[in-house]
């Protein structure tokens, strides 16, 4: 079965340093997937999706079929990147298609 | 850019009664909306999905009779809370679609409390 995980509930930095937020994913098919973002009282907004493989504030994602991994990174946090994080796999085809999994989300506190 | 407006943005209810979640896609055509649960600091659960003119499709586990989803239109679908207990207490959100293959844009979501 489909299936999205981020390992990480909770994630801190220091502004400046490096930030990975890991995310597996389990799909029988080619997968599509996404980074939402959710800052504090705000609505889900898409950060990127690996298709675009475009860069979007400072942030990149490749998508690793050997591993199943799609990780969001950033050389350099910053405070305003403080927000909750999540992973998507939209499905392909079948009954499901077109919808989105989520992850559990990762919550990244970037201290000053 | 395309958004969607979710209305209302929080309600406080009785136990017992219902409550309608509306969400309009206010500058495009929404062929698909999904709605969604979400429970505090925890990933979003797809409850179902819509499509203008047919019936939802509801993800397992879901009650239909309980959660019911109207999507008349291409701008606009509600979600029925009926009956609604405390345990249906949640932040509800709605995404829109414009094609399978497209993007989706989310409401600001529903905070229902049920007293």
């Amino acid at each position: 079965a489909q299936r999205v995980t981020q390992p990480e509930k909770l994630l801190s930095v220091f502004k400046g340093a490096p930030v990975e937020l890991k995310c597996n994913y389990s799909y029988s098919g080619s997968p599509e997937l996404f980074w939402y973002v959710q800052y504090s009282r705000q609505r889900l907004q898409l950060l990127l999706r690996h298709i675009s493989r475009e860069s979007i504030k400072g942030f990149t994602a490749d998508l690793n079929k050997g591993e199943t991994s799609f990780h969001l990174k950033k050389p350099f946090a910053q405070e305003e990147d403080s927000a909750m994080y999540y992973c998507a796999l939209r499905h392909a085809g079948g009954t499901s298609y077109g919808k989105l999994t989520f992850g559990q989300g990762t919550i990244l506190t970037v201290h000053p | 850019g395309a958004v969607v407006s979710q209305h209302p943005s929080r309600v406080i209810c009785k136990s017992g009664t219902s409550v309608k979640i509306e969400c309009r896609s206010l500058d495009f055509q929404a062929t698909t909306m999904f709605w969604y649960r979400q429970f505090p600091k925890k990933s979003l659960m797809l409850m179902a999905t819509s499509n203008e003119g047919s019936k939802a499709t509801y993800e397992q586990g879901v009650e239909k009779d309980k959660f019911l989803i109207n999507h008349a239109s291409l701008t606009l679908s509600t979600l029925t809370v009926t009956s609604a207990h405390p345990e249906d207490s949640s932040f509800y959100i709605c995404s829109a679609s414009q094609g399978i293959s497209g993007g989706y844009t989310f409401g600001s979501g529903t905070r229902l409390t049920v007293v």
